[in-house]
């Protein structure tokens, strides 16, 4: 089983809509918890950290469940500009690399 | 936030020749840099750990010997592929993590390999 799973999508949304990503993770020992975006060919960037009480940055929201082992985000009033991949990524132990999900694709058309 | 540079960015070489990629941490200094590939659709998979100073770790099925890391200085990592081969073309990323108190970690661009 992997340790970190995301439906890969594609998403397809007009702008303006309203998306979530779901993400669930193997390991319960599991102590950081981020989603990065990565555009086409590039690496990937630091979208945001989600923490367990849940967190807001503009228009995007991260949600943390820990006794399910689920992370989402939501993207509200989706923009062109969010067309990307977004990786759901965990960090099982303090210092040690990330584990990185296989990325959900989004494409937002006009 | 922080910058990670690499270089090459994208680099096209012959079966059996070496290349080597340089990380590099612009302006802070990184105990610990990481070694990703990542193959057409695929997500991120971790090479190794790199530690200033010291000897990396590999993750399993990575061969040291094929991937020979190097972490001379506390802004510099470099990656060298020996004797490339076509199954090796891939899309090599670096990171850096930013202190010791933080899991957050800045990635260079990427290094697009493709060996004929």
């Amino acid at each position: 089983r992997k340790e970190v799973e995301q439906d890969p999508g594609p998403f397809n949304v007009p702008e303006g809509a309203t998306v979530a990503f779901n993400c669930t993770y193997s390991n319960s020992a599991s102590q950081s918890f981020f989603w990065y975006r990565q555009d086409c060919r590039k690496e990937p960037k630091l979208l945001m950290s989600v923490y367990s009480s849940g967190n807001e940055d503009g228009r995007f929201t991260a949600q943390l469940n820990r006794a399910s082992q689920y992370i989402s985000l939501l993207i509200r009033d989706s923009k062109l500009s969010d067309s990307a991949t977004y990786l759901c990524v965990v960090n099982a132990y303090s210092g040690y690399a990330l584990n990185f999900g296989k990325g959900t694709s989004l494409l937002v058309t006009p | 936030g922080a910058v990670v540079s690499q270089h090459p960015s994208w680099v096209i070489c012959k079966s059996g020749t070496s290349v080597k990629i340089e990380c590099r941490s612009l302006d802070f200094q990184a105990t610990t840099m990481f070694w990703y590939r990542q193959f057409p659709k695929q997500s991120l998979m971790l090479m190794a750990t790199s530690n200033e100073g010291s000897k990396a770790t590999y993750e399993q099925g990575v061969e040291k010997d094929k991937f020979l890391i190097n972490h001379a200085s506390l802004t510099l990592s470099t990656l060298t592929v020996t004797s490339a081969h076509p199954e090796d073309s891939s899309f090599y990323i670096c990171s850096a993590r930013v202190g010791t108190s933080t899991d957050t970690q800045y990635f260079g661009p990427g290094t697009r390999l493709t060996v004929l």
